[in-house]
């Protein structure tokens, strides 16, 4: 089955760039790589979602390798709304997700 | 446009008892699925749907039962409640693209 390795937690100052890595080196070949931010007491929220090469919106970037078993989330300038458990799960078929334990991101002031 | 509603947000059980955890989204989306968050851990998968009618089980399904009559609603069943069940519950959906959609969750003490 398709795992996911991600760093347990991360601390980082408010204004820096922040990249999580995640390794997943059996996604299958048509799946997405996408990632999830979840806050205490609330489900997770989608981030961002990318096939190849490098994908970015409002709040992130996504950056993935061309052998596509590992992807970097980069968040840039975080802020203290930004503390919280990021995942990059990835797909056991019919849609389901195995999520892992996440990154825990922790802003300093 | 609610997106992914959950009742109830908290439930006290005693043990043996059982009881319905309810989920519904008004997005038409044909997958819906049950996690479970135990604390400081990811998400598991309990059960999925792929559409009206059509359940499969998931990683940890033992102790739940699901149906989906509706392409609306997908309500997890508790049979016999264990402290084991314990966790935080979290219901999604979503078009198959896997961007999936939660919901606020179901925070459920079984003693």
């Amino acid at each position: 089955l398709a795992k996911t390795t991600q760093p347990i937690s991360m601390d980082s100052y408010e204004g820096q760039e922040v990249n999580i890595t995640c390794s997943h080196n059996n996604i299958a070949t048509n799946d997405y790589i996408t990632w999830y931010q979840q806050f205490p007491s609330q489900g997770p929220r989608f981030i961002i979602q990318g096939y190849k090469t490098k994908v970015t919106n409002e709040v992130a970037s996504l950056f993935i390798p061309a052998d596509r078993k590992s992807s970097t989330l980069s968040l840039p300038r975080v802020s203290l709304s930004d503390t919280a458990v990021y995942y990059c799960p990835v797909s056991q078929g019919a849609n389901n997700l195995f999520f892992g334990t996440g990154t825990r991101l922790t802003v300093i002031p | 446009n609610a997106g992914v509603t959950q009742t109830p947000k908290f439930q006290v059980l005693k043990t043996g008892q059982s009881m319905t955890l309810q989920c519904a989204q008004d997005m038409n989306h044909e997958y819906m699925s049950w996690y479970r968050q135990d604390p400081g851990m990811g998400l598991r998968l309990i059960h999925y749907s792929v559409g009206a009618g059509i359940t499969d089980q998931g990683e940890v399904p033992n102790g739940y039962n699901v149906s989906r009559s509706t392409t609306e609603d997908f309500p997890l069943r508790l049979l016999s409640a264990a402290p084991s069940q314990t966790s935080v519950y979290f219901c999604a959906s979503s078009t198959g693209t896997d961007t999936q959609y939660f919901g606020p969750g179901t925070r459920l003490t079984v003693l």
